[in-house]
């Protein structure tokens, strides 16, 4: 079974411009997720989607939106890109049950010049 | 506060030793407890899932879970140079939605040959 992929896997862009992420689950998983990976940070929630439907969101501004395909794929888009949103941006996808597994994709490497 | 604390090491250790783990948090709603394997310039792997209190094995690892103290712990006996990687703890639970994961900043472990 093919795992989770993220494309592009790296990405340059400049202050202000929008930037768009795509994430493919696992064949069969209908949930995906996003998240932001930082040094200083680490991991953060960014949304969750399933079955088309944002179903939990963390605690990021509005330039940071996302949406789900009714294939299940997915994709983040981040509007007037800031240095800060410099980061790794990992998708990972799961089942249908609550307590599923969640899976990871490598990332996609986001860096604002 | 984060919801989560973990210590960011660097760890390094000889290979075939004990390695311990750990982390705190603060959220008593938390239910569901994980660790991660990420290696670097790729997306975390499941290594170990626990619900609640109380120990799991897999092989070389053993992850526990005191709800008490909310604190969790990851063993890894026998160590190899395979096991160098960043860990990460992770956990959510009904309140934030099992498919929130909130995470530790990561443990960078080497282990020496």
């Amino acid at each position: 079974k093919a795992g989770v992929t993220q494309t592009p896997r790296y990405l340059i862009k400049t202050r202000g411009q929008q930037v768009t992420l795509s994430c493919s689950p696992i064949s069969g998983h209908r949930s995906v997720s996003w998240y932001q990976q930082t040094p200083g940070q680490g991991l953060q929630f960014l949304f969750e989607y399933f079955s088309e439907t944002q179903r939990n969101k963390g605690n990021f501004p509005g330039r940071f939106s996302g949406r789900q395909f009714s294939n299940s794929r997915s994709e983040m888009n981040v509007s007037t890109l800031e240095l800060g949103d410099s980061a790794l941006y990992l998708c990972a996808s799961s089942g249908a049950g609550a307590t599923d597994t969640q899976y990871f994709g490598p990332g996609t490497r986001l860096t604002v010049l | 506060q984060k919801e989560v604390e973990q210590d960011p090491g660097p760890l390094s250790v000889p290979e075939g030793a004990i390695v311990s783990l750990n982390c705190t948090y603060s959220n008593s709603a938390f239910q569901y407890f994980m660790w991660y394997r990420q290696y670097s310039r790729k997306g975390p792997e499941l290594l170990m899932y626990t619900y609640s209190s109380g120990n799991k094995e897999d092989g070389r690892f053993t992850a526990q879970v005191d709800k008490s103290s909310k604190y969790i712990s990851l063993f890894i006996r026998d160590s190899q140079p395979s096991d160098s990687a960043t860990y990460l703890c992770a956990m959510s639970g009904d309140q934030t939605g099992a498919n929130n994961l909130f995470f530790g900043t990561g443990t960078r472990l080497t282990v020496i040959p």
